[in-house]
């Protein structure tokens, strides 16, 4: 299974951007990141996907290494209410044509006025 | 709100007993997720449904069983219950039985087992 690492927490200041790293070096060809956050005991909020280009949505940029063994989610201004914990995450495979999303433990970022 | 709904919010129930927990994905989506987050564990897969059959399976213990309804609304069952199952259970959904959709996750249920 490929595995992902993820400091585990971070603070950042609001206004700033803040960027979180993920390292999952055992990611093989095929296989997406994704990035998920949670605020608080709330049901976790997709945020981004991508597999080797860099990606960016209205909520973040993700950016992704060439050799594709880490990433980094980009929130460019964050406000107080992007406190919450992001979870970087491979999908794994379940056999079949089928995948399954292994959530880690995430990084808390806590975003200070 | 995701448009993933969820009941009952909170749960309270007695070591052995059997509840039963209800899901109704976003409108149009085929697949349903569902999750157990407990402190110690964190956020853990448990099984998918994709258009009424299973497509995957996670970490779900033998006490618990779920199904998907010809509505697509599912239902997650949990039996002989422990004091270790007390944990929030999450259900989403997608549009598709393709992980590479994005799964939107609703409110949970909140199990407390005594």
């Amino acid at each position: 299974d490929a595995k992902t690492t993820q400091p585990t927490s971070m603070d950042c200041a609001e206004g700033r951007a803040a960027n979180l790293p993920c390292n999952h070096s055992t990611i093989s060809g095929n296989e997406y990141v994704y990035w998920y956050r949670q605020i608080h005991s709330q049901g976790p909020q997709y945020i981004i996907h991508g597999l080797k280009n860099n990606e960016t949505n209205e909520m973040a940029s993700l950016i992704i290494t060439e050799d594709r063994k880490s990433s980094t989610l980009i929130l460019p201004h964050a406000t107080l209410r992007d406190t919450a914990v992001y979870y970087c995450i491979v999908r794994v495979y379940s056999g079949g044509s089928n995948y399954k999303l292994t959530f880690g433990k995430g990084t808390l970022l806590t975003v200070n006025p | 709100d995701s448009g993933v709904t969820q009941t009952p919010k909170h749960l309270i129930t007695a070591t052995g007993q059997r509840v039963t927990l209800r899901c109704s994905p976003r409108s149009g989506d085929l697949s349903v997720y569902w999750y157990q987050q407990s402190l110690d564990q964190g956020l853990q897969f448990l099984i998918q449904y994709y258009n009424g059959e299973e497509r995957a399976k996670g970490n779900i213990l033998e006490r618990f069983s779920a199904q998907q309804f010809p509505d697509l609304h599912s239902e997650l069952n949990l039996s002989s219950l422990e004091l270790g199952d007390s944990a929030l259970y999450f259900c989403a959904s997608s549009p598709s039985g393709r992980v590479n959709n994005e799964q939107f996750f609703g409110p949970g249920t909140r199990l407390t087992v005594l």
